[in-house]
């Protein structure tokens, strides 16, 4: 069954250093990988997503995710935190024969500091 | 619209009431689904419609919860007999075959 797994409750990072959320997931095949943001009193947004080729991916707001087969993470990152960017990010991988019923991780919550 | 719209923002319904929740996708997405947020926690998928498909519904916890969808457009989710355990925020979100899902801002639903 595919699953995901964020091993982190919080993430606490300073502003202006980098930060790394982590995703690790179990899946059958080659996976579709998925990171959603979700900031306060406000719907879940897309972020990024790994479908194949480069295994850096770019997505919004200076978040990237490296992709890495051998370790199956996903971790998202970003070099340089903004206290903008606290938030609850998603992890997420589609259902084995969806390519959007998603399962999501736990959730992780970053909270950058001043 | 512009986005997925979802309606009432909030709800306060008493045990044993049914209540209705309902999604307005963007337009031209055909694939809808349905999930819950519970506090503190992570999206538990419940349903989910993809054109004239028959939906998944294999993530609806009990047969107190089902939901419609009338062609590509508004879906409404209802919860019969309504539970305390059902408290949590419903989120809706649609996306275009092979496209990202884009969500709405969620129904807050509290049962007292």
């Amino acid at each position: 069954a595919q699953s995901v797994a964020q091993p982190e409750d919080q993430v606490n990072v300073a502003e202006g250093n980098p930060l790394t959320v982590k995703c690790t997931y179990s899946v059958s095949g080659n996976p579709y990988l998925f990171w959603y943001v979700q900031y306060p009193n406000r719907g879940l947004q897309f972020l990024l997503k790994y479908i194949t080729g480069d295994n850096l991916v770019k997505g919004s707001y200076g978040f990237e995710a490296e992709f890495n087969k051998s370790q199956t993470s996903f971790h998202l990152k970003k070099p340089s935190a903004l206290v903008s960017d606290s938030a609850l990010y998603f992890c997420a991988v589609p259902f084995s024969g969806g390519y959007n019923k998603l399962i999501f991780g736990a959730g992780t919550r970053l909270a950058v500091h001043p | 619209g512009a986005g997925v719209s979802q309606s009432p923002s909030n709800k306060v319904t008493e045990k044993g009431k049914d209540v209705e929740l309902r999604c307005d996708p963007i337009s031209g997405h055909t694939a809808l689904y349905w999930y819950r947020q519970r506090l503190g926690q992570g999206l538990e998928f419940l349903i989910y419609f993809q054109g004239n498909s028959a939906p998944d519904k294999s993530g609806l916890p009990s047969d107190r919860f089902s939901a419609e969808r009338t062609g590509e457009s508004v879906s409404t989710l209802t919860i019969q007999r309504t539970q305390q355990e059902d408290s949590a925020v419903y989120l809706c979100a649609s996306s275009r075959v092979g496209g990202e899902a884009f969500f709405g801002q969620g129904t807050r639903l509290t049962v007292v």
